[in-house]
C-alpha cells in the first residue's frame, strides 16, 4: 500500500506569512492527491484535488502544486482562521492513505 | 444544497453492536460513492472504506476489513456503518463523506458532521 508521509508535523508562522507544506508518497506516479484541512472538533474540508485544482468556494491564497510522488500545499499570506490540521490524501480506484497532518499555528 | 447529516453520539460497552447512519441530501444519492473515515482521540484520519450507494458494492481498508460493515438504503438516501461487536479501541469520532464525480478514485467534497462513539465499560 502507498505511504504518504507530510513535513513538517508542525508548523509556526505569523499572519502574513507565506506557509508550505510537502506531501511524499511511498510509490507511484499520480496527480490523485487532494489536501484538506481540518478545524479541532469539525468535519475536515477539501481545499485542493487533483495535485492542483483549487475547490470550489476556497480562497485563491491556497494552492498545490506537484506529481509523481511529491506534492505541496502552499498558503500565501497566512490568515488567524487558516489554523488547524492539513492532511494530504491519495486516493485510487482501491484504497484512500491519508498523510499524518501537519498542524498548523499563528505566532 | 448538498449536505451529509450523521446519527448522533453513542456510547456503548465492549461486545456490544452498534450502526451509526449518514444521510445525504441535495443530490443524487446513488451517483457518487460514500467514504468513512476514522478519527481516534488526538490522533489523524484513517480511510475505513468506500461503498458504491447504487449497487451497494464496497471496498474495505485492510486494516477494518471484517469488523466494520458498510450497507446502503437507498431508499431513504442513508448509508450505514455497523460493528456486531464493539471494542474499547473503536472509541473515535467516524466521518462520511461524499466522493467527487461517481467514481471511487475520487475525493471528498462533502463531509458529515462527525459521530462520536465512545466504547467503555
Amino acid at each position: 500500500d502507498i505511504q504518504m508521509t507530510q513535513s513538517p508535523s508542525t508548523l509556526s508562522a505569523s499572519v502574513g506569512d507565506r506557509v508550505t507544506i510537502t506531501c511524499r508518497a511511498s510509490q507511484g506516479s499520480f496527480t490523485w492527491l487532494a489536501w484538506y484541512q481540518q478545524k479541532p472538533g469539525k468535519a475536515p474540508k477539501l481545499l485542493i484535488y487533483e495535485a492542483s485544482n483549487l475547490q470550489s468556494g476556497v480562497s485563491s491564497r491556497f494552492s498545490g502544486s506537484g506529481s509523481g510522488t511529491d506534492f505541496t500545499l502552499t498558503i500565501d499570506s497566512l490568515q488567524p482562521d487558516d489554523v488547524g490540521t492539513y492532511y494530504c490524501q491519495h486516493y485510487n480506484s482501491y484504497s484512500w492513505a491519508f498523510g499524518q497532518g501537519t498542524k498548523l499555528e499563528i505566532k | 444544497e448538498v449536505e451529509l447529516v450523521q446519527s448522533g453520539a453513542e456510547v456503548k460497552k465492549p461486545g456490544e453492536s452498534l450502526k451509526i447512519s449518514c444521510k445525504g441530501s441535495g443530490y443524487n444519492f446513488t451517483s457518487d460513492w460514500i467514504t468513512w473515515v476514522r478519527q481516534m482521540p488526538g490522533q489523524g484520519l484513517q480511510w475505513m472504506g468506500t461503498i458504491d450507494p447504487s449497487d451497494s458494492y464496497t471496498n474495505y481498508s485492510p486494516s477494518f476489513q471484517g469488523h466494520v460493515t458498510m450497507s446502503v438504503d437507498k431508499s431513504i438516501n442513508t448509508a450505514y456503518l455497523h460493528w456486531s461487536s464493539l471494542k474499547a479501541s473503536d472509541t473515535a469520532i467516524y466521518f462520511c463523506g461524499k466522493l467527487s464525480g461517481g467514481y471511487s478514485s475520487s475525493w471528498a467534497d462533502y463531509w458529515g458532521q462527525g459521530t462520536r462513539v465512545t466504547v467503555s465499560s
